[in-house]
């Protein structure tokens, strides 16, 4: 799975977007951008994930480059709630098992 | 919506006892996961287990660590002889065989303290 650099800490202000950038300039045609995040020690919560076009859903939107070689998950109106260490996570989608490679991941502050 | 369940929450042992953390994954999932993450880094996946068999694992899972499927609901990972270094929070997570491209639900966590 290709390496993903992501910075370790981030600030956004309550209701304004929060735009959290990741690297993956080794990424293979066949691999996809998974972004999960963690609050405080619970379990990772699945976001959002990508191929080439860009993605929304209802917790974020994902705007991959054309070349693929990084991608910013965006929290439109972040929230105290939205306080977490965010992933990106590159890897093939396919095989019998797709574990997960997490890194450190950026920590988002939200503040008031 | 349905969601992974672990128990206990936090386990307390003694250094060389064998504990067995549980997990109940979502009933239509058919690959099951643990993953591990030693308090301040990151997370470590262990071991993936479909089709009552063990799918990978990773070189953390040595011979301590087993895991089973002992009915159709229940995960669970046993460590035969506990050490200090095996204190950390244990996710489980499971995911459906098809469908949102291998999207995987995690559980809240054991909490792992070994004394």
């Amino acid at each position: 799975d290709a390496k993903t650099t992501q910075p370790p800490s981030m600030d956004c202000a309550e209701g304004r977007a929060a735009n959290l950038p990741c690297n993956h300039s080794t990424i293979s045609g066949n691999e996809y951008v998974y972004w999960y995040r963690q609050i405080h020690s619970q379990g990772p919560q699945y976001i959002i994930h990508g191929l080439k076009n860009n993605e929304t859903n209802e917790m974020a939107s994902l705007i991959i480059t054309e070349d693929r070689k990084s991608s910013t998950l965006i929290l439109p109106h972040a929230t105290l709630r939205d306080t977490a260490v965010y992933y990106c996570i590159v890897r093939v989608a396919t095989g019998t098992a797709s574990k997960l490679t997490f890194g450190t991941g950026t920590r988002l502050q939200v503040t008031l | 919506e349905p969601e992974v369940t672990q128990t206990p929450s936090h386990q307390v042992t003694q250094m060389g006892q064998e504990v067995i953390l549980r997990c109940v994954p979502i009933s239509n999932h058919l690959y099951f996961y643990w993953y591990r993450q030693i308090l301040g880094q990151k997370v470590e996946f262990l071991v993936s287990f479909y089709n009552n068999e063990i799918s990978e694992k990773s070189e953390i899972f040595d011979d301590q660590f087993s895991v089973e499927r002992p009915d159709g609901s229940n995960f669970t990972l046993k460590i035969r002889s506990t050490k200090l270094e095996d204190s950390a929070m244990y996710f489980c997570a499971s995911r459906r065989l098809a469908g949102r491209l291998y999207e995987q639900y995690f559980g809240p966590g054991t909490r792992l303290t070994v004394t």
